[in-house]
């Protein structure tokens, strides 16, 4: 079945510093969805890009959609503690069917 | 007004026993879900029920049995629980398939 693989799987940042977690399909994506896990809560949905190319902000973060479909990234600048969590991505293998998620990047900020 | 709500929110309970946990939803969405996070946070689709049509994950073994009373609940029970069972399972919702999903606040299951 499809893979959504996502690295790193850990990453830890001074606050002020920037960080960015990659998202990989072994298939094309019909589009692809990010979502932000604090510790302890509940996956809560960030945003979807459904475009080849496709680049979307909110505030620090930047989110981008690989031309081909197949690959996505978050970016954010200059992170704060706020910012702590586990980042997933996650796609659709085809079809009707639910979506498949990344394994996620728990990223630390150190303040 | 939480808009996916589960309970409980943990549940100790031991090996060969039977549990239920229950789920719903106020957004009017018409697909809900059931997902299982393991102690390295990796989330793993079960089911998915959407109009009545129930979606089986093969990897979810038969002891694991959702049930839909309408399109608002989505209850998962579980028979024989194992100690592998252990874990945090997620509700969620959307419209449709392609939707942002919506999830609840999850139940933490330790079997003993």
């Amino acid at each position: 079945g499809q893979q959504v693989m996502q690295i790193p799987q850990y990453q830890h940042v001074q606050e002020g510093e920037d960080f960015t977690t990659y998202c990989n399909s072994s298939t094309t994506l019909s589009n692809i969805q990010w979502y932000k896990q604090r510790p302890g809560g509940h996956p809560v949905f960030l945003i979807q890009l459904v475009k080849s190319g496709e680049v979307k902000k909110q505030k620090r973060l930047t989110f981008q959609f690989g031309e081909a479909k197949k690959n996505s990234s978050l970016h954010i600048t200059a992170t704060q503690t706020t910012d702590v969590g586990t980042y997933f991505c996650a796609g659709f293998p085809s079809g009707n069917t639910p979506l498949v998620f990344g394994k996620g990047t728990r990223l630390s900020v150190i303040a | 007004d939480t808009a996916v709500s589960q309970t409980p929110k943990y549940l100790v309970t031991q090996m060969g026993n039977d549990k239920s946990i229950k789920c719903e939803q106020n957004l009017g969405h018409d697909t809900m879900y059931w997902y299982k996070q393991d102690s390295k946070k990796f989330l793993k689709i079960m089911f998915s029920y959407n109009n009545k049509e129930l979606i089986i994950n093969e990897t979810v073994p038969n002891r694991f049995s959702p049930k839909s009373p309408d399109k608002a609940h989505l209850n998962l029970h579980i028979n024989s629980l194992e100690l592998g069972d252990s874990a945090v399972y997620f509700c969620a919702s959307s419209q449709g398939f392609r939707g942002g999903y919506t999830f609840g606040s999850g139940t933490r299951l330790t079997v003993v």
